[in-house]
């Protein structure tokens, strides 16, 4: 039972286009929602973040949008460098749901 | 600041044989985690401690895996007898309060079980 899914386990894009990077969950007491991300050989580092009251929260160049009524998030990441390229991972918690993560999306930068 | 340490960084070992894996926290995090990630999954909590507390371990396979944070600041997790369904890297993870999903992790144990 996946509660949180990454349904792209890779993503490739061009050096300074948009990488868009999706997550759906099902459990609708899910109330704060985490991307993390992950170089080889280390362990992943907390990214951006969002709680349900908002539908969008802005880092830099990091942007994560929440769709409640579809149960999605997305982490929009503009625009995109090569030193993007690593493994994320959407990551979700709420009532007495501990943190649970997705399987993780692959993104490569390419120059 | 120091992170999350954790050692050894690899470990292999054959099936039934026993493993430690240890972890240092940051300091002044009372909340400390360990997960398990198989290849191609996202990280599973195995065990949450709140100071020197058990929180959470629903998931833990108690049967064979076994942690402790006696002090309440470093963490062993123990596999006896390890099982080739082991195979993961452990990871460990702190934060400073709970509930804080803000984790810090370490650099994880690549364990391989032959």
């Amino acid at each position: 039972d996946q509660q949180v899914k990454q349904n792209s386990p890779s993503l490739s894009v061009q050096e300074g286009r948009i990488s868009i990077l999706n997550c759906d969950y099902t459990n609708s007491m899910f109330d704060y929602f985490l991307w993390y991300k992950k170089y080889p050989a280390e362990g992943p580092t907390f990214l951006i973040s969002i709680s349900s009251i908002k539908d969008k929260n802005e880092d830099g160049r990091f942007t994560v949008f929440l769709n409640k009524s579809a149960k999605h998030l997305s982490l929009h990441i503009v625009p995109s460098q090569p030193g993007d390229s690593a493994v994320y991972f959407c990551a979700a918690s709420g009532g007495a749901q501990k943190l649970v993560f997705g399987q993780g999306t692959r993104l490569t930068i390419n120059p | 600041e120091a992170g999350v340490a954790q050692s050894p960084r690899y470990k292999i070992i054959e099936k039934r044989q026993s493993v430690a894996f240890w972890c240092n926290p940051i300091s002044g995090h009372a909340t400390l985690y360990w997960y398990q990630q198989i290849l191609g999954q996202g990280p599973k909590l195995l065990i949450q401690f709140q100071n020197n507390g058990v929180v959470d371990d629903s998931q833990l396979p108690k049967d064979r895996f076994s942690a402790e944070r006696l002090k309440g600041v470093d963490s062993t997790l123990k596999i006896q007898p390890a099982k080739l369904e082991d195979s993961a890297v452990y990871l460990c993870a702190s934060s400073f309060r709970q509930p804080n999903e803000k984790l810090f992790f370490g650099s994880g144990t690549q364990l391989s079980v032959l």
